[in-house]
C-alpha cells in the first residue's frame, strides 16, 4: 500500500514558539493532503484541506494565520503552528489522497486517503 | 446533530466473543463508508471500506450497509485481545473528493 510518513513524531516546544510539521507521500503522488488534528480521546477533526500548488481550504473554527499549510511539491506538504501554545498540544495526522478524490484498491479496500503515523506536539 | 455518531463506549467483551461496532450518519449523500482501528498514541489504520447496502466480509470483520437507514455496522468474529483499540466510522459524501468526516469513535475492550 501506499505509504505516507510524517516528520517529526513527537515534538515539545516553549509557548511562542513555531513548529513545522512535514507529511510527504514516499511512493505516489499526492495531489490532496489533508490535515487532522485529534485532541485525547476525541475523534480526528478536519483542520484543512490543501492541493498541490494552490491555496489550502481551511475547515470553520480554524485559523489559517496560525496553521500555514504549504503543499509546494507532490510529495510534501507542510504544517506549521506558529506561535504556538498550550491549547494547541495535540496529536497532528496528515493524510495523503489522489487527484480529484480518485480511489485506488489497497489490500482488498478501495480507498482515497492515506494516513501518516502523526505527531504529538506539546507545547509547554 | 452530529454528521456521524458512534456509541463511546467502552465496549466490553469477551475474547472469542463477537463485537458488534454501530455508526449511524446523517447526510443521504453520503457514498462510502469506513472503519478505522486506532490503537492509542497511533495514527487510524484502515480495516473495512464498504459501497454497496449489505455486507462486506474480509477474515474476522464484516462490514453492514443500510443506506436506508443510514447505518453501518462493524462485526468482529472471534474478538482478540489484540483487537482492544478505538473504532472510528467515516464517510465520505458525494462531491467532497474523498473528505472524510469521522465519528468520536468506540473504544473497544477485549477481555480475557
Amino acid at each position: 500500500g501506499a505509504v505516507v510518513s510524517q516528520h517529526p513524531s513527537r515534538v515539545i516546544c516553549k509557548s511562542g514558539t513555531s513548529v513545522k510539521i512535514e507529511c510527504r507521500s514516499l511512493d505516489f503522488q499526492a495531489t490532496t493532503m489533508f490535515w487532522y488534528r485529534q485532541f485525547p480521546k476525541k475523534s480526528l477533526m478536519l483542520m484543512a484541506t490543501s492541493n498541490e500548488g494552490s491555496k489550502a481550504t481551511y475547515e470553520q473554527g480554524v485559523e489559517k494565520d496560525k496553521f500555514l499549510i504549504n503543499h509546494a511539491s507532490l510529495t510534501l506538504s507542510t504544517l506549521t503552528v506558529t506561535s504556538a501554545h498550550p491549547e494547541d498540544s495535540s496529536f497532528y495526522i496528515c493524510s495523503a489522497g489522489l487527484a480529484g478524490g480518485r480511489q485506488i484498491k489497497d489490500n482488498n479496500h478501495i480507498r482515497g486517503q492515506f494516513f501518516g503515523p502523526g505527531t504529538r506536539l506539546t507545547v509547554l | 446533530q452530529k454528521e456521524v455518531e458512534q456509541n463511546s463506549g467502552p465496549l466490553s467483551v469477551p475474547e472469542g466473543a463477537i463485537a458488534s461496532l454501530n455508526c449511524t450518519y446523517s447526510d443521504r449523500g453520503s457514498q462510502s463508508f469506513f472503519w478505522y482501528r486506532q490503537y492509542s498514541g497511533k495514527s487510524p489504520e484502515l480495516i473495512m471500506s464498504i459501497y454497496s447496502n449489505g455486507d462486506k466480509e474480509d477474515g474476522r470483520f464484516t462490514a453492514q450497509l443500510n443506506k436506508a437507514s443510514q447505518y453501518v455496522s462493524l462485526l468482529i468474529r472471534d474478538s482478540q485481545p489484540s483487537d482492544s483499540a478505538t473504532y472510528l466510522c467515516a464517510v465520505v459524501v458525494t462531491g467532497t473528493a474523498s473528505k472524510l468526516t469521522f465519528g468520536t469513535g468506540t473504544r473497544l475492550q477485549v477481555t480475557l
